[in-house]
């Protein structure tokens, strides 16, 4: 079953609007990041955020992550028409034998002009 | 400085056919990814390799082999494609593991008929 589970699948906002994403996993984690996917291209980082911090920000980004819960969020604000993509949550963790990185199943999100 | 590149772009495949998807990459990184993705699945590993010469086994293995002979490639061939073996198939690369991004390239599109 994946780690990182999106929700919620698929989003539809206004521009200027704000979008939430949320983003929950089932084992301890080392980092998570958050990927960009436009329609027809591979992903894209936006950031990461590493196991001992709370929140991290990058221009209109802002990411939460709550390690007793086992979730992230990753808020958009001020959407614009371009922000319309999917977007990912991967989480990396050690396991036996080596890591893991496992990607959730995303969130479509759609900004209408 | 292109990044990371996948050829074919496209292909088509008949049951039991075989082929090799290229992947190639220019930022001189250790690590390299196959995934595939499917529709409300995210992004799955197949194989990864954490250096020149060295493969490993990732979530979805099987009818699947990868070489990594040089730094810089890494291929992914498919013996006899089945149809289940149809998806978009990504390559990724990374500077190490656990805190660094993923660089992705454009993706393959494959068709097993």
């Amino acid at each position: 079953s994946q780690q990182g589970e999106e929700d919620p699948q698929a989003l539809s906002i206004q521009e200027g609007e704000n979008a939430t994403m949320n983003c929950s996993y089932k084992t301890s984690i080392n980092n998570l990041q958050w990927y960009r996917q436009n329609s027809g291209r591979g992903l894209v980082h936006l950031i990461l955020i590493r196991s001992n911090e709370r929140e991290k920000h990058s221009g209109r980004l802002r990411v939460t992550l709550d390690t007793s819960k086992k979730s992230s969020s990753l808020l958009i604000t001020a959407s614009r028409a371009a922000d319309t993509a999917s977007y990912f949550c991967a989480t990396d963790a050690r396991n036996t034998g080596g890591f893991k990185t496992i990607f959730g199943a995303g969130t479509r999100l759609f900004v209408k002009a | 400085n292109a990044g990371v590149t996948q050829t074919p772009k496209f292909r088509v495949l008949k049951t039991g056919q075989s082929m090799t998807l290229l992947c190639a990459q220019d930022m001189n990184h250790e690590y390299m990814y196959w995934y595939r993705q499917d529709p409300g699945m995210g992004l799955r590993l197949i194989h990864y390799s954490v250096g020149e010469g060295t493969t490993a086994k990732g979530e979805v293995p099987d009818g699947y082999n990868v070489s990594r002979l040089k730094k810089q490639n890494f291929l992914l061939g498919l013996e006899s494609a089945a149809p289940s073996q149809t998806s978009v198939y990504f390559c990724a690369s990374s500077y190490a593991w656990g805190g660094y991004e993923q660089y992705f390239g454009p993706g393959t599109r494959l068709t097993v008929t």
